[in-house]
């Protein structure tokens, strides 16, 4: 058990719903990042947030949005739901976002599924 | 950019062989390396990684990962492979830029 939650563990809704995914990171840590796994494009980076502030993105649709709230838990919204966007979501956790030797702690993830 | 690759797709070891995982990478500046292993319909869980010194690295369950400079390479070896390895590895390299770049992944079988 890496220490980082997340909710749901599963989803199903459909093409044009809007969801919400749920992440608590491990305790002092202050870093949360979002992954999105998928058969035909791997791993891929979405986005991170340190202390409530966005600092970096990656391949992150502008359907997506994510927020940090001040009790550093994370909420990733996925809206107008494709098919393509069925996959595996993770969060993961790490104490900073400026010391590249720090470890990435992956949650549990959120399965999606859109039909 | 910083890449990672993983050639193999799979890989099959007999239960009590040795077992190679391989990778090489691509960054800009120092390359801080990791692994990570996923049980199915589990999340990725940290092996090990490499930030400096020793290019021995050890890590949990047995593993241990040797940093090549020169051959842009960290690949996962253990000396005994046990059925209970049997999973997806993942090795991912952090460089100048913060962000963790993953390979695709090496799914690994050991046979009993």
């Amino acid at each position: 058990d890496s220490g980082v939650t997340q909710t749901p563990k599963h989803l199903i809704t459909a093409t044009g719903q809007r969801v919400t995914l749920r992440c608590s990171p491990r305790s002092g840590d202050l870093s949360v990042y979002w992954y999105q796994q998928s058969l035909d494009q791997g791993l891929q980076f979405l986005i991170q947030y340190y202390n409530g502030e966005e600092r970096a993105k990656g391949n992150i649709l502008e359907r997506f949005s994510a927020q940090q709230f001040p009790d550093l838990h994370s909420e990733l919204n996925l809206s107008s739901l494709e098919l393509g966007d069925s996959a595996l979501y993770f969060c993961a956790s790490s104490v900073g976002w400026e010391r590249a030797t720090d470890t990435q702690y992956f949650g549990p993830g959120t399965r999606l599924t859109v039909l | 950019a910083q890449s990672v690759a993983q050639p193999e797709d799979q890989v099959n070891v007999a239960e009590g062989n040795p077992l190679t995982v391989k990778c090489t990478y691509s960054v800009s500046g120092n390359p801080y390396l990791f692994w990570y292993v996923q049980y199915p319909n589990r999340g990725l869980q940290f092996l090990l990684k490499y930030i400096t010194g020793d290019n021995l690295v050890k890590g949990s369950y047995g593993f241990e990962a040797e940093f090549n400079k020169s051959q842009t390479s960290f690949h996962l070896k253990k000396p005994s492979a046990l059925v209970s390895d049997s999973a997806l590895y993942f090795c991912a390299v952090k460089g100048s830029a913060r962000q963790l770049t993953f390979g695709s992944g090496t799914q690994l079988t050991v046979l009993p």
